[in-house]
This record gives C-alpha cells, structure tokens and sequence, in this order.
C-alpha cells in the first residue's frame, strides 16, 4: 500500500485478554519498528526487525509483549494477559532500509484500552 | 547516550504569530540525523524533514524553516505566519550512526488560536 497500515485502529479489551496488533509496512521497506505513545507521552521505542529478524527485543516493557514479522512484510505485535497500564497508543513505523538516516514513516496507530 | 530534551511541553499562539518550537540533542556519535514530525489530532505522524550532522545550512519549505546549529546542539522549527491547521504535537528525533533506534523528544503540543 501507499503507507503503513495498521488495524484494529481502536481495541477495548479486558484486563487478562490477550490482544494482536497488526502492522503492514510500506511495499519494499526491509526495517519495521514498534513504538508505544502512552496519553500525552513521547514514543517508546519497543522493537525493530530487519527483515523478519528482531536484533533487539530489550524495549518490550515485559515477557508478556512479544512480536514477529513474516515474509519480511506484516508483523503482529502480541500482548498477553493485558494489564491497564498497557492502555496506549501502539505505533508502527517502516524505512527503506535500516541505520540512521533512513527516515521511517508512521502508521495511524492501533489504539488499546484495557479496562 | 543519546537524549532529545523538547523543553516546551505546549505553546499557544495567535494566527499568524510566528512561532519557534526547540529541540536540544545529545549524542556522541560524529554522523547522526535529525528529523521533525507532525502528529496532527488524527494521530498519525507525519515526517517533515532530515538533517544530516555534516549540513548546517538552514532549511525553508514554505511557512516551515528549520535552524540546525551544531555549536547548540540544537535543531529548531520556525512556522512563520502559524495556522490554525499547525496544531498539532511536533516531534523532534535523533538517530546515531550505525543505530536503529530513533531516539524522539517528548514533544510540543502547538495550539494555534483563531
């Protein structure tokens, strides 16, 4: 597609549900990176992937946060057990190519609340 | 460590006031890259511009300059004329050489009053 895109835009879910978060980078941008937003807050960065591979996972606030991209194209973001404080909002950006300088363009978002 | 200090947390303004948003970075890295981005009400961020460590030279793209001054370590945003349509939250970013992590500012909330 002509952006990132990213569904569910909007998620309410219950404390201990688990939730997936899908992200669809922009056609032939090889990095892909997870950021969280929380109410009027910076972003968070969580995770990158080059390809379908993720160099670091030592963003992911806890084991419960986990992600994976396949075909080097859509990644799923998963959080088990959802705790309130998980409310946020959940961003995915894609670049080019990885390292600095490459600019990385932003999805919408997928909005989550716990409740 | 790298560190992006947005020391404005929100600034309102008249239409067309002019309007500079601050952005001070730190970082150790001799190549690194700025850049600013608009995330409007809708929620989406919205790239504006990139500055590598080597080129100082100002930037204007209509209403929007940008001042890059090394000596700072800062990179500023000036709207000129602002707009009701400026409102938004900017962000400011750093990315070092040979990192993939794009360290952002906590950003400005703009409001531009009619």
């Amino acid at each position: 597609g002509a952006g990132v895109s990213q569904s569910p835009s909007n998620k309410v879910t219950e404390k201990g549900k688990d939730v997936e978060l899908r992200c669809d980078p922009i056609s032939g941008h090889t990095a892909l990176y997870w950021y969280r937003q929380s109410l009027g807050q910076g972003l968070e960065f969580l995770i990158y992937f080059q390809g379908n591979s993720a160099p670091d996972k030592s963003g992911l606030p806890s084991d419960r946060f986990s992600a994976e991209r396949t075909g080097g194209s859509v990644s799923t973001l998963t959080i088990q057990r959802t705790q309130q404080e998980d409310s946020a909002v959940y961003l995915c950006a894609s670049s080019l190519d990885w390292g600095a300088g490459n600019t990385i363009y932003f999805g919408e978002g997928s909005w989550l609340t716990v409740v | 460590a790298q560190k992006v200090t947005q020391a404005q947390t929100e600034i309102s303004v008249v239409e067309k006031e002019d309007v500079t948003l601050d952005c001070v970075y730190e970082t150790r890295d001799t190549t690194y890259y700025l850049f600013w981005y608009k995330q409007p009400p809708s929620g989406e961020l919205v790239f504006l511009i990139r500055r590598n460590s080597f080129d100082e030279q100002n930037e204007i793209s209509g209403r929007y300059s940008w001042n890059f001054q090394k000596s700072t370590s800062s990179f500023n945003f000036t709207i000129t004329a602002s707009q009701v349509v400026d409102s938004a939250v900017y962000f400011c970013a750093l990315s070092g050489k040979g990192t993939y992590k794009y360290i952002f500012g906590t950003g400005t909330r703009l409001k531009v009053l009619a």
